[in-house]
């Protein structure tokens, strides 16, 4: 069966800090992967997403920048925190698109 | 640009009764639409999808409508139990929005003993 792993699960940075998030993907093979943020009193926003290695869209203008170096690993870094960036974190993959999408356990960021 | 709204924002039953979670969104071309579930602090546990070519879909207590026309979709909950406590969240996949997920803000249930 498949799993979605993410780390770390919180997180406490300051401002101006680099960010690294991880996640990574067992049981399945060139999955489309997905990085979406949960701000307090928000829906969730679609930051990332990678059809393939290498292979990245924005969907949102902001300081925060994706990677996928492997075929089930997708990170999500940051040279320079803002407040604003705080929030709840989450990966998901899917098989292919548009099917179901499931979702990892999620990194709390707070940048103080 | 598409637009997902959830009716109520929050809800507070008395355990065992039936109820109906409301989603709605403005662009009708969507591949489908997902309802999921999440506990505070927890990532999303995935409830039912429907197929934009769907009415509806059940799993176990639960039972999702779809009404692509209108721009409608709703989340039946049959005989609430309080480990349905939890925030249920609405979101479709359109056509433009490279396959991702556009998430409503959720709908806060309660159900209370």
């Amino acid at each position: 069966s498949q799993t979605i792993h993410q780390w770390p699960a919180t997180l406490v940075q300051p401002v101006g800090s680099p960010l690294s998030l991880e996640c990574t993907v067992e049981g399945t093979s060139n999955p489309n992967l997905y990085w979406y943020r949960q701000a307090a009193g928000r829906g969730l926003q679609l930051l990332f997403y990678s059809v393939g290695i290498g292979q990245i869209s924005s969907e949102v203008p902001q300081n925060l920048s994706a990677s996928r170096p492997q075929d089930r690993q997708f990170i999500l870094s940051s040279k320079k925190l803002l407040l604003s960036d705080s929030g709840f974190y989450l990966c998901a993959w899917s098989e292919s698109a548009p099917e179901t999408q499931y979702f990892g356990p999620g990194t709390r960021l707070l940048v103080l | 640009k598409q637009e997902v709204t959830q009716i109520p924002a929050a809800l507070s039953v008395p355990e065992g009764e039936n109820l109906v979670l409301n989603c709605s969104f403005t662009d009708s071309a969507i591949y489908n639409l997902q309802w999921f579930r999440q506990d505070p602090g927890k990532g999303l546990t995935s409830l039912l999808l429907i197929q934009s070519s769907q009415r509806e879909q059940t799993s176990g207590r639960l039972n999702a409508s779809l009404d692509k026309s209108s721009g409608r979709s709703t989340l039946y909950i049959a005989a609430s139990q309080p480990g349905d406590s939890a925030t249920y969240l609405c979101a479709v996949i359109s056509s433009n929005s490279g396959y991702a997920l556009n998430f409503g803000k959720g709908t806060s249930l309660l159900v209370t003993p």
